[in-house]
């Protein structure tokens, strides 16, 4: 089972309905999560992280589940600027990648209007 | 503005060439890291450095060097070592206390003819 697992996608969706992906993770060690949103051809940009008690920024929900390892980012209202590859990254002070990070290979969302 | 930057933004070389890439930050962040991303892949780590004149090798340090001379600058020289170089390379920065959240560059993209 890889590390970090994420549906590739494409999660196609219509303007205003609400989306939800998950991140599933192999290790119970980690200890940090957190979303990435990466543009098409740009650098990925810190969303949000994700916390044990769920945590909510405007219209993004972020989850964790421990008992299941595993992740989920859910946007309401979605608009068409949330078009992007979304990255779960997973952080624990042992293991993962060298410095502790292990990015998800992302999960592409389209909008479409 | 704070930030990280990265030059060149688009980079061709011929087989058998060395090239460097660029890396600055004024953030005043003690780590610094590169990152390979290939289409539909997760990030991978090259090589990352968590304090001025010391580097550690990643997860694919192989074909690749780096140095820290500064605590502002670590550039990454691809070696003609490197097998497939054609990629999109990120830098990224972030305080001693890493727990996930990094500063991206905007990336290089680095072909090879």
């Amino acid at each position: 089972r890889k590390e970090v697992e994420q549906d590739p996608g494409p999660f196609n969706v219509p303007e205003g309905a609400t989306v939800a992906f998950n991140c599933t993770y192999s290790n119970s060690a980690s200890q940090s999560f957190f979303w990435y949103r990466q543009d098409c051809r740009k650098e990925p940009k810190l969303l949000m992280s994700v916390y044990s008690s769920g945590n909510e920024d405007g219209r993004f929900t972020a989850q964790l589940n421990r008992a299941s390892q595993y992740i989920s980012l859910l946007i309401r209202d979605s608009k068409l600027s949330d078009s992007a590859t979304y990255l779960c990254v997973v952080f624990r002070t042992s293991g993962g990648g060298a410095d502790g990070l292990t990015f998800g290979k992302g999960t592409h969302l389209i909008i479409q209007p | 503005d704070g930030g990280i930057t990265q030059s060149p933004k688009y980079l061709f070389r011929k087989e058998g060439q060395n090239v460097t890439l660029s890396c600055e930050q004024n953030l005043n962040h003690d780590a610094m890291y590169w990152y390979r991303q290939d289409p539909g892949q997760g990030l991978r780590l090259i090589y990352y450095s968590q304090i001025v004149n010391d580097f550690q090798k990643g997860d694919i340090a192989e074909g690749y060097s780096v140095s820290r001379e500064k605590k502002e600058s670590f550039p990454l020289t691809v070696t003609s070592a490197q097998k497939n170089p054609t990629a999109f390379y990120l830098c990224a920065s972030s305080f001693p206390s890493l727990t996930g959240e990094l500063f991206f560059g905007e990336g290089s993209r680095l072909t090879v003819l």
